[in-house]
């Protein structure tokens, strides 16, 4: 089956800007996590979705949102943008969710700021 | 916030040799997975470990927990050049659901 499926790959924003970036999840999948990795923070979570709704937050300012549709696919935003928002977005897909389940990860979003 | 630390943070080794990481963490957990990147790609699932387990295989993979040290360790054997990569642990915290928690990672390169 498909894994998960992250777009777009890579892309340049401006400072001040915003910006939506989307994940596919493995089909059946219903809890979709945001992860952000910096070189210097190294990977961080963002924010999980489980059936349309926000359960899980990570320490990351109101700038950074998401959402879940009905089909599991989720998107996550960015609004005005700063150069230290420069990361990999990782998005990651499980079955359930929470404890002992195995996380399938997309390739990533690839976002710099300038 | 409480985090898995790996060690080393980078590693160099021959093909053929053994290759081990170490991961330490802080409080008590649900259970602890390692995961493998590719160079700035996505992570890979390699083992879960439950906080009941004391030991797992998958293949080339041997990984222990003691939970009395709050640790755990990877062992890769008979590694090879295609197992360069970086290897994170990442441990669900008890009670949680869905939150990752990564370490900073060890770099492990495998010489042809």
């Amino acid at each position: 089956k498909a894994g998960v499926t992250q777009t777009p790959r890579y892309l340049i924003k401006t400072r001040g800007q915003q910006v939506t970036l989307s994940c596919s999840p493995i089909s059946g999948h219903r809890s979709v996590s945001w992860y952000q990795q910096t070189p210097g923070q190294g990977l961080q979570f963002l924010f999980e979705y489980f059936s349309e709704t926000q359960r899980n937050k990570g320490n990351f300012p109101g700038r950074f949102s998401g959402r879940q549709f009905s089909n599991s696919r989720s998107e996550m935003n960015v609004s005005t943008l700063e150069l230290g928002d420069s990361a990999l977005y990782l998005c990651a897909s499980s079955f359930t969710g929470g404890m002992g389940t195995e996380a399938f990860f997309g390739q990533g979003t690839r976002l710099t700021v300038v | 916030s409480q985090q898995g630390e790996e060690d080393p943070q980078a590693l160099s080794i021959q093909e053929g040799e053994n290759a081990t990481m170490n991961c330490s963490y802080k409080t008590s957990i649900n259970n602890l997975q390692w995961y493998r990147q590719n160079s700035g790609r996505g992570l890979v699932h390699l083992i879960l470990i439950r906080s009941n387990e004391r030991e797992k295989h998958s293949g080339r993979l041997r990984v222990t927990l003691d939970t009395s040290k709050k640790s755990s360790s990877l062992l890769i054997t008979a590694s090879r050049a295609a197992d360069t990569a970086s290897y994170f642990c990442a441990t669900v915290l008890g009670g949680s659901q869905g939150n990752l928690i990564f370490g900073k990672g060890t770099k492990l390169s495998v010489k042809p």
